[in-house]
This record gives structure tokens, sequence and C-alpha cells, in this order.
């Protein structure tokens, strides 16, 4: 399987604390990226990296990406109730006509 | 509004009927796809089409079937051969312009369960 590994699977945090979901993945990629899903809808795009960044930042999220490793993480900085969701990461390859390979993702959940 | 409508929302069938979930888009986007998701698992790709008239097999492609007769439109078939059709099905669309990004927009999915 292409799909990479996400951990953890799941975890549950108080309001206010940080939240750091881990992607691993096996193959070369052209950029790595972060979706959000609310339970029963589609995913929203949150933020990409490219394979020559090694760190970006939107708002409360930072993103790190480790090409040696091929792992990447997604922070949550002051989280919040309003950020239960689950968490994907996707590997896009360019090389195989614009494939996106999505993990198997982290639910989060965060307790008011 | 721009956007990506899939429907139905849900959907119900008898074992050994064939089944089309349709996926619209105004958004001009070349890039088209179809994902599988089961229960707490991630996405799979199903098949996915780069242009009008082309189309991908994913990972998963085994009884399933697509057209893209239009930009627009990038209909799933999901067939009586597909073994465990009860899933949550996702379209996305992408931007090819931009070839070195790969952002999905994805629609609101459909919900097909065989009774």
């Amino acid at each position: 399987s292409q799909q990479g590994e996400e951990d953890p699977q799941a975890l549950s945090i108080q309001e206010g604390e940080n939240a750091t979901m881990n992607c691993s993945y096996k193959t070369s990629i052209n950029n790595l990226q972060w979706y959000r899903q609310n339970s029963g809808r589609g995913l929203v795009h949150l933020i990409l990296i490219r394979s020559n960044e090694r760190e970006k930042h939107s708002g409360r999220l930072r993103v790190t990406l480790d090409t040696s490793k091929k792992s990447s993480s997604l922070l949550i900085t002051a989280s919040r109730a309003a950020d239960t969701a689950s968490y994907f990461c996707a590997r896009f390859l360019y090389n195989q006509g614009g494939k996106l390979i999505f993990g198997q993702g982290t639910e989060l959940s965060v307790k008011p | 509004d721009g956007g990506i409508t899939q429907s139905p929302k849900y959907l119900f069938r008898k074992e050994g009927q064939n089944v089309t979930l349709s996926c619209e888009q105004n958004l001009n986007h070349d890039a088209m796809y179809w994902y599988r998701q089961d229960p707490g698992q991630g996405l799979r790709l199903i098949y996915y089409s780069q242009i009008v008239n082309d189309f991908q097999k994913g990972d998963i492609a085994e009884g399933y079937s697509v057209s893209r007769e239009k930009k627009e439109s990038f209909p799933l078939t999901v067939t009586s051969a597909q073994k465990n059709p009860t899933a949550f099905y996702l379209c996305a669309t992408r931007y090819t312009q931009y070839a070195n990004t790969g952002e999905l927009f994805f629609g609101e999915g459909s919900r097909l369960t065989v009774l």
C-alpha cells in the first residue's frame, strides 16, 4: 500500500493545550498536505508544505517536514473545542499523474 | 455559488444492483477524483481524471467504473461486482494550472448502504 502512517490514531486533549499529529510515508513526494474532516463531511485543505521546505505556519497551525526521515508533523496550538475533527496527511505524487494518497488519519477530540 | 455537488447524499441499494453517484463542479478545475472512506479509516483512491475523456485507475478500482465526458462531471458507478460497496464516497477536484501544488477541493460526500 502507498498509504502513509499517522499517529496517534486518536488524541484527546483539553482546550488550550497543543495537539501534535505525525505522518510518515515511504515514497518520494512533491509536497505533503494536511486536511481536516468534520464528522460525516467532506475534507477541507489546511496547509501544504513543499518537499524543499522544512517548516510552515498558518495561524495556529505549524507543519514540519523531514524528507530524510520521510515524516511530517502538524501542530495545532492553543486548541479549541471547534478543532475537534479528523486530520489527514496526504502526499501529492506529481509523477504519477497527480495522485494524492491519504494517510489513515488522527481523530482529535478537544474537551472544553 | 462555486463548488462541488455530490448527489445523492444518502443512497440505499439492494445487493446485485448497480448504482451511480453524481459529482458536478463549477470550479473550472481540470482534474477530478473519487475516493472511498470506510468507518474510522483514511481515504482510498478509486479513479481519477486529469482531463476530459481520460481517466486512470486508483488503488481500488475493481468493481467501479467512471466516465468523463464533460469537464464539469465525473460520475461513479458502483457495480454489483464490488464486494463491499457500503461506504462513504467523496469526490474532489484540483486546479492543474499550478502543476506542483495538488490541493484538492472536496464535495460533501455520498453515503451508500447496501441492504
